[in-house]
């Protein structure tokens, strides 16, 4: 079956740090990436996707490569805002039981302090 | 655009008490909703699939006559916790793709703000 990994965390980083989160996935298609953010107390919003091999999703000055060959999809900023502070969610979704299925990975909590 | 509306937020009630929880699409037609379930420090596990006419497809271990769902229109579904007990305690998500979109849409779901329930 599908499964998506991710660095448990929680992540501290200073403000203007660079931030990178781990995403490996196992897919047995050819499936499209997302990562979510949770911020406290609210639901998951979608941050940026992608849905082939070496597309770059972007927003809000994160970004995040769909890299087939290492079936990977990390998670990157340049410079981190204590605003940042939430949970971010790894996903990938694909045909699986005659539905679009979306797989998550457990959450990485990131914590950015002024 | 693409708001799901989720309600309550909040419910603390006491065990065997049956609990509904609401999930709209404020701004678009939805046929397939998906209700999901997040355990502290766990990620989202998805519970069914819901279909607007049509009876929910249940995940594998996931009890349907525990958790009721009905998907009456394309704007609502419901999810009813019936005869609550703590372990039921959690927090439930909804999602919601857009009519039009199909089924192998590649395109995100929306998803709506939660529901923390905890049952003493």
């Amino acid at each position: 079956g599908n499964s998506v990994t991710q660095m448990e965390g929680p992540v501290t980083l200073s403000e203007e740090a660079f931030l990178t989160i781990n995403c490996t996935y196992t897919a047995t298609g050819y499936p499209s990436l997302f990562w979510y953010v949770q911020y406290p107390g609210e639901g998951l919003q979608l941050l940026l996707k992608a849905t082939k091999a070496d597309d770059k999703g972007s927003n809000k000055g994160f970004e995040a490569t769909y890299r087939k060959e290492t079936t990977s999809f990390h998670l990157e900023k340049g410079s981190v805002q204590v605003s940042d502070s939430a949970v971010y969610f790894c996903a990938l979704s694909d045909r699986s039981g005659g539905y679009q299925k979306v797989t998550f990975g457990i959450g990485t909590k990131l914590q950015v302090i002024p | 655009g693409a708001v799901v509306s989720q309600h309550p937020s909040r419910v603390i009630c006491k065990s065997g008490t049956s609990v509904k929880i609401e999930c709209r699409s404020l701004d678009f037609q939805a046929t397939t909703m998906f209700w999901y379930r997040q355990f502290p420090k766990q990620s989202l596990m998805l519970m069914a699939t819901s279909n607007e006419g049509s009876k929910a497809t249940y995940e594998q271990g996931v009890e349907k006559d525990k958790f009721l769902i009905n998907h009456a229109s394309l704007t609502l579904s419901t999810l009813t916790v019936t005869s609550a007990h703590p372990e039921d305690s959690s927090f439930y998500i909804c999602s919601a793709r857009p009519r039009g979109t199909g089924v192998y849409s590649n395109q995100p779901q929306h998803f709506g703000d939660g529901t923390r329930l905890s049952i003493l």
